[in-house]
């Protein structure tokens, strides 16, 4: 079963808006949860990661939003450019020395950006 | 290398073939990982080596699939008997191995069975 749930499957915003891309999970012991970037033909990079102890993290025009409470995190990418089309994965991870690397992935959301 | 390598980065194999997919990590990345990925959707966890020791293969989803890393650094992922449902693209990941490093992703290897 899917232990990281991610919406929307995809979205179209113009050139400045600001897509929202939403995560849930149900795991307590996720403890890490990075954002990556797929460009078609390529493998996932790394955007952005926040762990539960602060409830918002910025990078650039990348921003992820935490809520523990409800075991939910958000990106959002601020003033958006059609360079930033890509697929987008939110992840989880646990803190363990054995499981850390052992990522779930949301299933993804494809965001184009229209000029 | 600059980044993660993956050879070949397509293959196309017959039903029942085996298949052997190589990876080269960044040099002296210590953690090595492997994941699948079907068309639109996210990667599925495979496997993960810490140097030469495989600490998880719970995400191999048959005893078809083989991973080993055997001097620590190259891994290859082996399929046995290939099936459809095999057809995906593999990808390859490494980092330093500290806990929350950043795991670095190879472009993957576009498996498809015919």
């Amino acid at each position: 079963q899917q232990q990281v749930k991610q919406s929307p499957q995809s979205l179209i915003v113009q050139k400045g808006g600001i897509p929202i891309i939403n995560c849930a999970y149900e795991n307590t012991a996720f403890d890490y949860f990075p954002w990556y970037q797929q460009f078609p033909g390529k493998g996932p990079a790394l955007l952005i990661a926040i762990r539960p102890d602060v409830s918002e993290k910025k990078e650039g025009r990348f921003t992820i939003s935490f809520n523990k409470s409800a075991k939910q995190f958000s990106l959002h990418i601020m003033d958006s450019q059609p360079g930033d089309s890509a697929t987008y994965f939110c992840a989880a991870s646990t803190g363990t020395t054995d499981s850390w690397g052992k990522l779930q992935f949301g299933a993804g959301t494809q965001v184009v950006v229209t000029p | 290398g600059a980044g993660v390598s993956q050879s070949p980065r397509y293959k196309v194999a017959k039903r029942g073939q085996d298949v052997a997919l190589r990876c080269d990590p960044i040099s002296g990345h210590v953690s090595l990982f492997w994941y699948q990925q079907a068309l639109g959707q996210g990667p599925e966890f495979l496997t993960y080596f810490q140097n030469e020791a495989q600490l998880d293969k719970s995400g191999l989803p048959s005893d078809r699939f083989f991973a080993e890393r055997p001097e620590g650094s190259v891994s290859t992922l082996k399929i046995q008997r290939t099936q459809q449902e095999d057809s995906a693209v593999y990808l390859c990941a490494s980092s330093l191995g500290n806990v929350y490093t950043e795991a670095f992703f190879g472009q993957g290897t576009r498996l498809t069975v015919v």
